[in-house]
């Protein structure tokens, strides 16, 4: 099974201040047949269910601020929020799909300071 | 508009079975690939099983292997988690999710983009 993590396990960041999450992968979810990463981030507010912010490491869904950036490949990705609003605190998910067994990480708690 | 309703969750005796279900509408059911995640209360994601838009392919997690079975009625635009043997640590808000559009064995490996709102399952005595 692939192993997710993700640091910090929770942060607090000033309204309009950067926040940046890390996630790492037990083995690369770089698939080399296509040079994509199967990793993506999801962001879950209290008593809604999870929304899909990034696949691919990288490629915004389409409503998603720009304010919300992913990046990395193989085994260490960053989701970065460039200027925290008040609307994103939330708990983030990064996630594997490159295995059928979809793992999730434990979650990264973002507060406004 | 792009929907997913669960429905069937409840209170269940351990070593219960119970139904879940999950209702979609607004896109083409039957070329998804669909999934199940849960909650427990407080915790973070844990995904459960998936299922190929034709019903052909089927993976699980460790943790319900043996004992959960996912299939879909892609005529009733319904997916369905058949859930026994439960446990207290079956214990979740499990979630209906979208994943991957399209009829290879690759289209499994795609992002979940669409949520049903969940629905409880508590196991207690």
């Amino acid at each position: 099974d692939i192993v997710m993590t993700q640091s910090p396990d929770s942060l607090a960041v000033s309204l309009g201040e950067r926040a940046t999450i890390n996630c790492k992968s037990s083995q690369s979810v770089l698939y080399s047949s296509n040079n994509k990463n199967y990793l993506a981030w999801y962001q879950q507010k209290p008593g809604q269910p999870p929304k899909l912010l990034i696949y691919w490491a990288s490629t915004r869904e389409s409503g998603v601020p720009d304010r919300f950036s992913g990046s990395g490949s193989g085994t260490d990705f960053t989701l970065t929020i460039s200027s925290l609003q008040a609307e994103d605190v939330a708990v983030y998910y990064c996630q594997q799909y490159y295995s059928t067994e979809f793992t999730f990480g434990p979650g990264t708690k973002v507060d406004i300071k | 508009q792009v929907q997913l309703v669960e429905s069937g969750g409840g209170v269940v005796q351990p070593g219960r079975s119970l139904r879940l279900s999950c209702a979609a509408s607004g896109f083409t059911f039957s070329s998804y690939a669909m999934h199940w995640v849960r909650q427990a209360p407080g915790k973070g994601l844990e995904w459960v099983a998936v299922i190929s838009y034709d019903g052909s392919n089927k993976y699980y997690a460790d943790s319900v292997k043996g004992r959960f079975t996912i299939s879909r009625d892609n005529s009733k635009n319904t997916l369905y988690l058949q859930m026994n043997s439960l446990r207290a640590e079956d214990t979740a808000v499990y979630y209906c999710a979208r994943g991957g559009l399209g009829r290879t064995s690759l289209t499994l490996h795609r992002a979940f983009d669409i949520w049903g709102q969940g629905t409880m399952v508590t196991v207690s005595s």
